[in-house]
């Protein structure tokens, strides 16, 4: 089944505490991308990576690192977490057709509810 | 401006009721215009929209893109209670491929 999956689902963790949101999709796609969904504001892209070694900021990047050292697993990895990190997160892949860019659909994992205390 | 603009933010109607949610942008090159439909958590693939005038169905779904008056807009004939949800329209643009969404319409049908 072609599929976007994250770990964990949920995660409560304190101010300062680095942790890793792992994303992994088994679909070959060279796009992917993490967003986070927040109330009022709709889902901000923070990094994306057109391929393997090959990621760039999105709208949020602040706070977030990611990197892309395999086609089918995209990291989110946040150093110093801090409570306006507070939020869903979400990885996405898409199918991207080199100079076509991205020719199909995103799709979506699961979502990481992420809590900074 | 790079903004996606969606109405209304919540539309509450009977069972059965046809409803259309509108989607309009300010960014007149784009590679396509895509809507999903998020329940509980993920959002779930609706349309993809490249060209102007032509409409897509899915069952009692619909969607257009004017490319013209910037807009699309998602039908959904005859509703039922499974099509309660945040309904997301996003614009993809070149070269970062980025999707830029909007905040959503929340749609809730009554039985």
């Amino acid at each position: 089944e072609a599929q976007v999956t994250q770990n964990p689902r949920y995660l409560i963790t304190v101010t300062g505490k680095k942790l890793t949101v792992t994303c992994s999709q088994n679909m070959n796609h060279e796009y992917m991308s993490w967003y986070r969904q927040d109330p009022g504001l709709g889902l901000r892209q923070i990094y994306y990576s057109m391929n393997v070694e090959v990621t760039d900021k999105g709208d949020v990047p602040e706070g977030y690192k990611v990197s892309r050292k395999e086609k089918r697993n995209f990291p989110l990895i946040l150093e110093s977490p801090s409570p306006n990190q507070t939020s869903l997160y979400f990885c996405a892949s898409s199918l991207s057709r080199g100079a076509r860019g991205v020719t199909g659909e995103a799709f979506f994992g699961q979502g990481t509810r992420l809590t900074v205390v | 401006e790079d903004k996606v603009v969606q109405s209304p933010l919540s539309l509450v109607v009977h069972e059965g009721d046809t409803v259309t949610l509108n989607c309009s942008y300010e960014v007149t090159n784009f590679r396509s215009l895509l809507w999903y439909k998020q329940e509980k958590k993920a959002p779930t693939f609706l349309f993809m929209l490249t060209s102007s005038g032509i409409e897509k169905k899915s069952g009692r779904l619909s969607s257009i893109l004017d490319k013209k008056e910037l807009f699309s807009i998602l039908n959904i004939t005859a509703t039922q209670t499974g099509d309660s949800a945040v309904y997301l329209c996003a614009r993809r643009g070149f070269g970062n491929e980025k999707l830029t969404f909007g905040t959503g319409t929340r749609l809730t049908i009554i039985p």
